[in-house]
């Protein structure tokens, strides 16, 4: 079974800080994505990655950037952490191909005061 | 930006009972995927349905779909309890990228023993 672990399922950081979401799978995908999920509005893409140190811009990237040194692992950073970017964090990753599914970590509740 | 919306927001059932959600979306899609999340955790890959399916089984679960009312639904027969869970449909659009897909809001089923 693919795994995919996030490093701390809970986070209070305070404004200002720099915030590092990290993620880790090993079954050897490819394609690595966080997004992030608030009640009402389900999940938006922050950022992807297809290969080694390739990133794309998804939805909602402001505020955000991502490192992805090694195939295994992919890290979502948040320069000076803001109160509105207190949510759920989820990391997933997938092969390639179109209609991979997406296989999920179990998510990193981030609280920004 | 939002592709599918799963309809309702919320269902609740008594075991035993058949569950059906339904999701729209908006354009032209390559395929649909459902996912289950239970609370806290991260979201679980249920099946996948290609633009030139019209239905699909897997177990309890039976998904169909209409690209000409760009709809899907997803039936579960013979609820129970730990059936509970928020369900998402998320797409693949056409002519996109593949690794962008794109969640719906998630419909919250809750099974009642």
């Amino acid at each position: 079974d693919v795994k995919v672990t996030q490093s701390s399922r809970y986070l209070v950081k305070r404004t200002g800080e720099k915030v590092f979401l990290e993620c880790v799978q090993d079954m050897d995908h490819e394609n690595m994505f966080w997004y992030r999920q608030d009640p009402g509005l389900g999940l938006r893409l922050i950022y992807f990655s297809y290969d080694v140190k390739m990133k794309e811009k998804g939805d909602i990237p402001e505020g955000y950037s991502v490192s992805r040194e090694k195939k295994e692992r992919f890290s979502l950073i948040l320069e000076s952490a803001s109160t509105n970017q207190t949510s759920m964090y989820l990391c997933a990753s997938s092969t390639q191909g179109r209609g991979s599914p997406l296989h999920f970590g179990n998510g990193t509740r981030l609280t920004v005061t | 930006s939002q592709q599918g919306e799963e309809d309702p927001q919320a269902l609740s059932i008594q075991e035993g009972e058949n569950a059906t959600m339904n999701c729209s979306y908006k354009t032209s899609i390559n395929n649909l995927q459902w996912y289950r999340q239970n609370s806290g955790r991260g979201l679980v890959h249920l099946i996948l349905i290609r633009s030139n399916e019209r239905e699909k089984h897997s177990g309890r679960l039976r998904v169909t779909l209409d690209t000409s009312k760009k709809s899907s639904s997803l039936l579960i027969t013979a609820s129970r309890a730990a059936d509970t869970a928020s369900y998402f449909c998320a797409t693949d659009p056409s002519g996109g990228s593949n690794y962008k897909l794109t969640f719906g809001k998630g419909t919250l089923l809750t099974v009642n023993p």
